[in-house]
């Protein structure tokens, strides 16, 4: 039943090693959304895309990038992940055809662990 | 882009209701006030929005003052699943963007 699933639930990498994280849904929504979220504080919009439209906020780091290779599917990867890197990291996605107002429907995140 | 503020946290019983405000003094015209929610461990959930009028979900309700500079999250019945940060965010809806962005939010607690 889960609409935006990511994939791993956990994920620990090592300080500067390249990782990749996964997003993938089954509602057909055309904008999708990637925010990290640390510690005891508010999610923060990294980057969105409407359709294949890539949208970077401007205090994105370069480090992090993504990918849509079609419209189920969307990928983070943090190059050189450093230690203030550790956070939860979500997706989100919503539908532009039901307008502005149309809510975001997140997956339930994942956690990255840089060692 | 218009800011809103929020208590910091708040406690409830169970079975009581939950006013949650949230101030939005330099909203504008277009503005649409949002609320969401974030369980522990899970992301963020819609709850509900508005423009002018109140609104009522079967989660929630939404009461705005008549100037629209702030407005009261309404849990009718609060119950030990409704525990999570509340956020109240604005959505500019002549923006061109869909974009979302998260204040600090309201903790709430909520006691058996």
């Amino acid at each position: 039943d889960a609409m935006v699933i990511q994939n791993p639930r956990y994920q620990v990498t090592q300080f500067g090693k390249p990782v990749t994280l996964s997003c993938s849904q089954t509602l057909n929504h055309n904008v999708m959304y990637w925010y990290q979220q640390k510690s005891s504080q508010a999610p923060k919009l990294l980057f969105h895309y409407y359709d294949k439209d890539f949208n970077n906020e401007a205090d994105t780091p370069d480090n992090f990038q993504s990918r849509r290779p079609n419209t189920s599917f969307c990928f983070l990867d943090i190059r050189s992940p450093g230690l203030g890197d550790a956070a939860m990291y979500l997706c989100a996605t919503s539908s532009a055809s039901s307008g502005r107002n149309s809510p975001l429907h997140f997956g339930n995140g994942t956690r990255l662990t840089v060692t | 882009d218009a800011k809103t503020t929020q208590p910091n946290s708040m406690e409830s019983n169970e079975e009581e209701p939950v006013h949650l405000p949230c101030n939005h003094s330099t909203i504008s015209g277009t503005d649409y006030i949002h609320w969401y929610r974030q369980l522990p461990s899970q992301g963020p959930e819609y709850v509900i929005h508005g423009l002018t009028s109140n609104v009522n979900n079967r989660m929630a309700s939404l009461a705005i003052a008549e100037d629209r500079k702030s407005s009261t999250l309404i849990l009718h019945r609060a119950t030990l699943r409704d525990a999570a940060v509340y956020y109240c965010i604005l959505r500019d809806v002549t923006k061109d963007d869909y974009k979302l962005s998260f204040g600090a939010g309201t903790t709430v607690t909520v006691r058996a």
